[in-house]
């Protein structure tokens, strides 16, 4: 089946760890994106890559870092230095920039 | 700068009645496209509809329609019959043709439809 698959569906960490989310699609699909959503609000973009080796910054990047080796995978970084990691975090992948973004099934990441 | 307001945090209807969730969009771009996204208790978001800045005709997906009116820059969707399964969170959402192919989105309407 193709899709984005992302693992894994709860992570829990202790303060000052980083963590990785990760991200996989079997899709071909070009560009790959990472979202960050909180209770009772929509969701925000964290970072963007359009192809492999290359990525930009969205609205809140501070804190997170990014991979783009391959073009199936696109992990995200949560690193200590993000002030509230807690949230529920969101791949997308498309075809290009202008296609329609295709969603993961989400990671529910808990820092205490 | 892009923004999306759905002024409607929680809508509470019974099974069978019908219920339109308001979507006000602001951008100062001619070329556009709007989206509604579904998210499920599941948290996965699922794509609905797509709609561009330059098609004005309203959608209707079997129970599902859309009114885009440019004129008051909404986008509005409407649940006909709604069923319990319609139960999730809605999202409206905003791209425009620079910047990445970022989704600008509204905060969601919880809906909850109850027997």
């Amino acid at each position: 089946d193709g899709g984005i698959t992302q693992s894994p569906k709860y992570l829990f960490r202790k303060e000052g760890q980083n963590v990785t989310l990760s991200c996989e699609q079997n899709l071909n699909h070009d560009a790959m994106y990472w979202y960050r959503q909180d209770p009772g609000q929509g969701l925000r973009l964290i970072y963007y890559s359009q192809i492999v080796n290359d990525f930009q910054k969205g609205d809140i990047a501070e804190g997170y870092s990014v991979s783009r080796e391959k073009k199936e995978s696109f992990p995200l970084t949560v690193t200590s230095a993000q002030k509230n990691p807690t949230a529920f975090y969101l791949c997308a992948s498309s075809i290009g920039l202008a296609g329609q973004q295709y969603f993961g099934p989400g990671t529910r990441l808990t820092v205490t | 700068a892009q923004k999306v307001t759905q002024a409607q945090t929680e809508i509470s209807v019974v099974e069978k009645e019908d219920v339109t969730l308001d979507c006000v969009y602001e951008t100062r771009d001619t070329t556009y496209y709007l989206f509604w996204y579904k998210q499920p208790p599941s948290g996965e978001l699922v794509f609905l509809i797509r709609r561009n800045s330059f098609d004005e005709q309203n959608e209707i997906s079997g129970r599902y329609s859309w009114n885009f009116q440019k004129s008051t820059s909404s986008f509005n969707f409407t649940i006909t019959a709604s069923q319990v399964v319609d139960s999730a969170v809605y999202f409206c959402a905003l791209k425009t043709t620079g910047g990445g192919n970022k989704l600008t989105f509204g905060t969601g309407t919880q809906l909850k439809v109850e027997l």
